[in-house]
Parts: C-alpha cells; sequence; structure tokens
C-alpha cells in the first residue's frame, strides 16, 4: 500500500526555520517525481515545488523561491522542504504528492506566529 | 504563469443531479490537465488525469473532457459523498498552477 506521512509541523516565529519531512512507503520512491503543495486555512491548493526522481531537476513558486528548499534521500526514501526566513502568510498545510498527484499524504500545519 | 479559472466557484445541487464544472487555461495546456476531490480536512483525491483518464477506483460517474484551454468535470449523478470541493490543476508547465475551487453544496 502506498503511503506519504508528512511530519515536521509547527508554531515557528515569522523569519523562523522549519524542515518537513515526507516518509514514503509502499513503491519505488526513487522511481517518482514528487511535489509539496500547500493550503492556507480557507484558502485553495497552491503548488510549491518539485523534484525529479533523481533529484537533479528541481522547481519553486516565485511566492517561496529562495527561502524554501526541495531535497529527497532515496535511500531513505524520504523527501523534505527546507523552509527558512518564514513568514505570516507560509501558513498553511503541506503536503506531499507523488508524481502526477495519485497519492498525497495527509499534510502538516505550519503555523508562523509571533 | 498559466492562469487556471474554474466556475462556477460554488454550486448547490440535489442528490441524482448532473453536475457540470468548467475550466479554462489562460493559454493552451494540451490535455495536461487533472481534477482533485477534496473534502474538509482531507488531502485532495486525484479523480480524472490527462483531461479525460479516470483515476484506478474512482466511480465512473466522474468524466472530464476538453483540451487546449476548455476543459470539463462531469458528474453524471451526484451522490452523498461527492459534496465537496473540486479543483482543475494544470501540468503542462511549471508553475503548476490550480483553479480557484468549485464547492458542490447541498440544495
Amino acid at each position: 500500500e502506498v503511503q506519504l506521512v508528512e511530519s515536521g509541523g509547527g508554531l515557528v516565529q515569522p523569519g523562523g526555520s522549519l524542515r518537513l519531512s515526507c516518509a514514503a512507503s509502499g513503491f519505488t520512491f526513487s522511481s517518482y517525481e514528487m511535489n509539496w503543495v500547500r493550503q492556507a486555512p480557507g484558502k485553495g491548493l497552491e503548488w510549491v515545488s518539485y523534484i525529479s526522481s533523481s533529484g537533479s531537476t528541481i522547481y519553486y513558486a516565485d511566492s517561496v523561491k529562495g527561502r524554501f528548499t526541495i531535497s529527497r534521500d532515496n535511500a531513505k526514501n524520504s523527501l523534505y522542504l527546507q523552509m527558512n526566513s518564514l513568514r505570516a502568510e507560509d501558513t498553511a498545510v503541506y503536503y506531499c504528492g507523488r508524481d502526477y498527484g495519485d497519492y498525497w499524504g495527509q499534510g502538516t500545519l505550519v503555523t508562523v506566529s509571533s | 504563469d498559466i492562469q487556471m479559472t474554474q466556475s462556477p466557484s460554488s454550486v448547490s445541487a440535489s442528490v441524482g443531479d448532473r453536475v457540470t464544472i468548467t475550466c479554462r487555461a489562460s493559454q493552451g495546456i494540451s490535455s495536461w490537465l487533472a481534477w482533485y476531490q477534496q473534502k474538509p480536512g482531507k488531502a485532495p483525491k486525484l479523480l480524472i488525469y490527462a483531461a479525460s483518464s479516470l483515476q484506478s477506483g474512482v466511480p465512473s460517474r466522474f468524466s472530464g473532457s476538453g483540451s487546449g484551454t476548455d476543459f470539463t468535470l462531469t458528474i453524471s449523478s451526484l451522490q452523498p459523498e461527492d459534496f465537496a470541493t473540486y479543483y482543475c490543476q494544470q501540468a503542462n508547465s511549471f508553475p503548476l498552477t490550480f483553479g480557484q475551487g468549485t464547492k458542490v453544496e447541498i440544495k
């Protein structure tokens, strides 16, 4: 059974940092592209970042470019999102998703507030 | 960036009704379009990919059509479990972009 489990969310002050993790199981993680998508409270879905199966190709939304870094460790079946210089507008549930969106994790809440 | 515009923003319908949601892309995206269903507090669920391909396990009352800039999601006979918010998303180019969502509510 395919499973994606996010962790690492929490409350952080503006300007702070967090590292989200997404643990994958039930499929050959190293063969799949991955994405992070977020959803602010009461708002729609917003794509955040993409990473290819090897990690060689990466894209970011303009809203997070220069502040967030996506990475993966195929040996550990894990996807990461390092979030620096966090702002109030980064407050959202963050989901990791496989490939073209066929599987998603349950999400982890990031709250940026003083 | 490619803008995705959904209509309507919300629709009230009854069980058994046929519901149609449209999505328009600001430029041509061929068939690089997906539809998702999302219920409160839950992750999005993929319904349709490549504009018209039904994701495995999704009931056949859901169908998608269109190509280029205009797309449609149709629910042929609305069921109680279908009351949710629906999003389109283009996968033609980065940044990936979503429509603003269509909330299907009980009439």
